[in-house]
């Protein structure tokens, strides 16, 4: 079955660092979501991306969906204390019930 | 957009005790609705989705069940837990291209 996977599992920054989240799907996506989940809290809608090759930017943070649609990054640049979280991707899974294959996640931690 | 409400937020239960979690949705009729199962520190579970009522699909076999009684209104249980249920537990519901998440239940068995 579709398989959707994420590196780094972890990643420990400095305060000020850039962080780089890269998702692999072992199929061709329509499209790809990202999902912020804060400590303690549950996983949140950041944005979907839908064209091959597409760039979309929300302040510090930077979406791309690749090419040939079966991978994504997700780029911080100057990481601030509020980025930390568990950070997935998502991609539409073709069986029944409209579902999404998560990734396994990236946990960001970073250090003031 | 939906919002989806579940409780309690937190529940500790002993082993071999009955489990009802419930989760209401507003804003969307007819939402195709998931419960999903998070360990520390892990990444997500799919355990259980419907696309209306009375009807349950099943991901994961184990001694948890599913129900949905009314439209917005989706219930999992368990007749008996065991220590390995201990999880954070999502419902969730979609709506077009978003999949909007309830704040969670955090239980534990011991």
């Amino acid at each position: 079955g579709q398989q959707v996977m994420q590196i780094p599992q972890y990643q420990h920054v400095q305060e000020g660092e850039d962080f780089t989240t890269y998702c692999n799907s072992s199929t061709t996506l329509s499209n790809i979501q990202w999902y912020k989940q804060r400590p303690g809290g549950h996983p949140v809608f950041l944005i979907q991306l839908v064209k091959s090759g597409e760039v979309k930017k929300q302040k510090r943070l930077t979406f791309q969906f690749g090419e040939a649609k079966k991978n994504s990054s997700l780029h911080i640049t100057a990481t601030q204390t509020t980025d930390v979280g568990t950070y997935f991707c998502a991609g539409p899974n073709s069986g029944a019930g409209n579902m999404l294959t998560f990734g396994g996640g990236t946990r960001l931690m970073v250090k003031p | 957009s939906q919002t989806i409400h579940q409780w309690p937020a937190t529940l500790v239960q002993p082993v071999g005790s009955p489990l009802s979690l419930e989760c209401t949705v507003e804003g969307t009729s007819n939402p195709n609705l998931y419960w999903y199962r998070q360990a520390a520190g892990r990444g997500l579970q799919l355990l259980f989705y419907s696309v209306g009522i009375g009807q349950i699909s099943s991901e994961v076999p184990q001694n948890l069940s599913a129900s949905r009684p009314q439209d917005r209104q989706f219930i999992l249980s368990s007749k008996k837990l065991l220590l390995s249920d201990s999880g954070f537990y999502l419902c969730s519901g979609r709506d077009i291209d978003t999949q909007y998440f309830g704040p969670g239940t955090r239980l534990t068995v011991l």
